[in-house]
């Protein structure tokens, strides 16, 4: 059975840093890429970045780009969202999903960002 | 970017009834469509990707149709554990992009 877990969120103040992780088991952790997904208080779903299962190649929103970086560590089936400069619209939930059709999520993790 | 747009933004409906959600780009993503169902305070949950092919576990109730820009996710007939809030989302090109959602509720 695939599962994710994510961890690392609370509360941080503007301008902040964090760092979000993602425990995956259950499949052949390397052989996926793993997206960040997040939904604002109320809102909908944003995608927010994309990882190879390789790691060669990465992709962000134009919303996160130069801010956050999403990163894997294939020998220990996790994967990271470093997140920078943070911002209050930035506060959500995020999820890590599977593969670029996210087939598989996790519970997710709140974030808040707030002085 | 590929913009999704979904259509109605919510809709009342009765257990039993067949129910069909609209689902457009603004440009040919060929089928690279998934469709999610999300209900309050839990994760959202994949039902179909390559606009037709049926998540493992996925009651066959749900179904999906469409190619290069109008989509449709039907449900035959609606159960009370169908009411929830559902998402599209294109996957051909980056920035992947979801669609506003479509929130099912009782009438």
């Amino acid at each position: 059975e695939v599962q994710l877990v994510e961890s690392g969120g609370r509360l941080v103040q503007p301008g902040g840093s964090l760092r979000l992780s993602c425990t995956a088991s259950g499949f052949t952790f390397v052989s996926f890429a793993m997206n960040w997904v997040r939904q604002a208080p109320g809102k909908g779903l944003e995608w927010v970045s994309l990882i190879s299962g390789s790691a060669g190649e990465t992709f962000y929103a134009d919303s996160v780009k130069g801010r956050f970086t999403i990163s894997r560590d294939n020998s220990k089936n996790t994967l990271y969202l470093q997140m920078n400069s943070l911002r209050a619209e930035d506060t959500a939930v995020y999820y890590c999903t599977k593969r670029g059709y996210s087939d598989s999520w996790g519970q997710g993790t709140l974030v808040t960002v707030s002085s | 970017d590929i913009q999704m747009t979904q259509s109605p933004s919510s809709l009342s409906a009765s257990v039993g009834d067949r129910v069909n959600i609209t689902c457009r780009a603004s440009q040919d993503i060929s089928n690279y469509l998934a469709w999610f169902q999300q209900k309050p305070g839990k994760a959202p949950k994949s039902l179909i990707y390559a606009a037709s092919s049926l998540q493992s576990g996925v009651p066959s109730k749900f179904s999906g149709s469409g190619s290069g820009t109008d989509f449709t996710l039907t449900i035959s007939s609606l159960q009370p554990e169908d009411f929830a809030t559902y998402y599209c989302q294109q996957y051909r090109t980056y920035p992947l992009t979801f669609g506003p959602g479509t929130k099912v509720d009782i009438k």
